[in-house]
């Protein structure tokens, strides 16, 4: 079936660092691609998607590209800020109508 | 415009109790669905309603677990007698009308759950 693996956190930074949390997908066909966040103490909220091949879904300084040929969603951010720091997950939308998410990495920034 | 909403956002019993959560979609999305994240793992899908049916309860992880939707608006999720492995966050998403091979779905803040 459907998956998403993502990198374990927690992953630490310190302001103003590149932010890389690496995806990768399994699934038949081509499925849309999301990142989610979860800030402290709110609910999910969907930062960037990509519905095919190439696409780059980008919010807040915040990008990842749809890439096939690795089946990956990798996010990234060249310059983090405190307020950056939250829960993020990546997901898959499946052909069943329900979104495949990853376990989550906790971002947390140091001032 | 509201966005989706849960109640309680937190709720605290004990084992063998019974527990309602309670999930308010967008006015005017006939989906509704049900995750959960248990132990810091990936976030699960439970269920999905369309209006007032159950399109697919594949996720539903036993008998305990009972979700409705009566009148197709709010939705309830009944979990009797609750065990300690249910302890986790319950996500409430709904979404407007299936068009194409995509359909965002709106998340609500959660209600987290804790089984003593």
């Amino acid at each position: 079936g459907d998956s998403v693996t993502q990198m374990e956190g927690p992953v630490t930074l310190s302001e103003e660092a590149f932010l890389t949390i690496n995806c990768t997908y399994t699934a038949t066909g081509y499925p849309s691609l999301f990142w989610y966040v979860q800030y402290p103490g709110e609910g999910l909220q969907l930062l960037l998607k990509a519905t095919k091949a190439d696409d780059k879904g980008s919010n807040k300084g915040f990008e990842a590209t749809y890439r096939k040929e690795t089946t990956s969603f990798h996010l990234e951010k060249g310059s983090v800020q405190v307020s950056d720091s939250a829960v993020y997950f990546c997901a898959l939308y499946s052909s069943a109508s329900k979104i495949i998410f990853g376990s989550g990495t906790r971002l947390s920034i140091r001032p | 415009e509201a966005g989706v909403t849960q109640f309680p956002s937190h709720s605290v019993i004990e084992k063998g109790q019974t527990v309602t959560l309670r999930c308010d979609p967008i006015s005017g999305h006939d989906n509704l669905y049900w995750y959960r994240r248990v132990m810091g793992k990936e976030i699960k899908f439970l269920l999905h309603f369309v209006k007032e049916s159950k399109q697919d309860e594949s996720g539903m992880p036993n008998n305990r677990f009972l979700a409705e939707r009566t009148g197709g608006t709010y939705s309830t999720l009944k979990v009797q007698p609750a065990e300690l492995e249910d302890s986790g966050v319950y996500f409430c998403a709904s979404s407007p009308f299936y068009r194409g091979l995509y359909n965002e779905q709106f998340f609500g803040p959660g209600t987290r759950l804790t089984v003593l």
